[in-house]
């Protein structure tokens, strides 16, 4: 079965300073892997995603990704927060043909002037 | 082009009543799929539809069930409610393209059991 784990449940940054959200990922075979975003309240924006092509992933508002299959990794980043990137992140495997979505725990990031 | 809508927003239940959550999906869309999110928690999935039959299903129990319409809009519906099915509803629509699609989700409908 496949398997999502987020190393941290928070973490703070302050505004203009580099963001690195950690997500290894367990999977049997080529796995999709996503980020989507969560603002309070809100439901799931998409952020991202990988789907084999290349490793590294760009998505909306400056946020972008690598897959690395030798650490199973798929580290989401971006190179200055804003006050609007607050919000909780959740890394995302899909599983099976049917493309089950696998969420993990999530990452609530906070932002700080 | 409108995104995942669902209704209603809020909804408070007592235990053991019945609730029907609905949703329709960003148009041009064919799959509905359903999460449930606890409250500090990601969503878990709780079961997918597709040419209004379910065909797949997560680790939750028979009181949980849904349905699809033809024109692919969605039900999940809740039997004898318990205080620990209190949570946000998630609904995701998208195109099914061989497990590669990817999932749009909705605003979500949340739900208070007392």
């Amino acid at each position: 079965a496949q398997s999502v784990t987020q190393l941290d449940s928070h973490v703070s940054v302050s505004e203009g300073t580099p963001v690195l959200l950690r997500c290894n990922y367990s999977s049997s075979y080529s796995p999709s892997l996503f980020w989507y975003v969560q603002h309070p309240n809100k439901g799931l924006q998409l952020l991202l995603k990988y789907t084999s092509a290349a490793t590294l992933v760009k998505g909306i508002n400056g946020f972008e990704a690598e897959f690395k299959k030798s650490e199973t990794s798929f580290h989401l980043t971006k190179p200055s927060a804003h006050m609007s990137d607050a919000a909780e992140y959740f890394c995302v495997v899909s599983e099976g043909g049917y493309n089950k979505l696998i969420f993990g725990a999530g990452t609530r990031l906070a932002v700080h002037p | 082009d409108a995104g995942v809508t669902q209704s209603p927003t809020h909804l408070i239940k007592t235990r053991g009543q019945q609730v029907t959550l609905r949703c329709s999906p960003k148009s041009g869309h064919d799959t509905v799929s359903w999460y449930q999110q606890a409250l500090g928690q990601g969503p878990q999935f709780i079961f997918q539809y597709y040419e209004e039959e379910e065909r797949q299903r997560g680790n939750f129990p028979d009181r949980f069930s849904g349905h699809q319409f033809p024109n692919y809009s969605s039900e999940l519906n809740v039997n004898a409610l318990l205080l620990g099915d209190s949570a946000l509803y998630l609904c995701a629509s998208s195109l099914v393209n061989r497990g590669r699609e990817t999932q749009y989700f909705g605003p979500g409908t949340r739900l208070l059991v007392l």
